[in-house]
């Protein structure tokens, strides 16, 4: 089974400021990694898949990067919405598996 | 508008089933694949089940194998989770979920419902 990891587990940060979220895998997943969003509350939302492709809707100030075992989600200037749970996902064995990353808490 | 709403959540005793249901509408749902996620109180996310567009193909995780049965019915727009053999720690709340098969994000998961909690308590 493929293990994911994610650091920090929280990243505090001020509205205007750059996050950099990054992601672990336990081996190689290509760029089969997806970047989800989840708000109290919410179902989580897919923001970014294949590595680095935004989902419809998401906005320009989201960004993923990596390839391999290492990946990273930036976003470039915190909004006050943004303040949620991060987590990524492999899926290169899917449709067999998909694992999933603890997350990365976003905080003011 | 795009929407999978879940349904059948409650308490159940440990050892107890359960038939969770998804209606879907909004996009035709007989030609995606779905699959179940859950997340326990406060927890992070785990993949459960899977179900391919013909139920041809149907994959578990090792944590629900044997217990857990992933149906659909396309005529009704309908997935389904049959769950017996309950433990305490499959209380979560289910997300119904469907799986993308856009060109590079296929595999993703595109869409998700609001999830329905299960309950499993003596």
């Amino acid at each position: 089974e493929i293990v994911m990891t994610q650091s920090p587990a929280t990243l505090s940060v001020s509205p205007g400021e750059r996050a950099t979220l990054s992601c672990g895998a336990s081996q190689s997943v290509s760029e089969k990694l997806a970047w989800y969003q989840q708000k109290p509350g919410q179902a989580p939302r897919l923001l970014i898949y294949g590595a680095f492709h935004r989902a419809t809707g998401i906005p320009g100030r989201f960004s993923g990067s990596g390839s391999g075992t290492e990946f990273t989600l930036t976003i470039s200037s915190l909004q006050s919405e943004d303040f949620a749970i991060y987590y990524c996902q492999q899926y290169t064995n899917w449709p067999l598996s998909w694992t999933f990353g603890p997350g990365t808490r976003v905080e003011i | 508008e795009v929407q999978l709403v879940e349904s059948g959540g409650g308490l159940v005793q440990p050892g107890g089933s359960l038939r969770l249901s998804c209606e879907a509408s909004g996009f035709t749902f007989s030609t995606f694949d779905m699959t179940w996620v859950r997340q326990a109180p406060g927890k992070g996310l785990e993949w459960l089940s899977y179900i391919d567009t013909t139920v041809t193909a149907i994959y578990y995780a090792d944590s629900v194998k044997g217990r857990f049965t992933i149906s659909r019915d396309n005529t009704k727009n309908s997935l389904y989770l049959q769950m017996n053999s309950l433990r305490a720690e499959d209380s979560a709340l289910y997300y119904c979920v469907r799986v993308s098969s856009s060109y590079f994000g296929s595999g993703s998961f595109d869409v998700w419902g609001q999830g329905t909690m299960v309950t499993v308590t003596s």
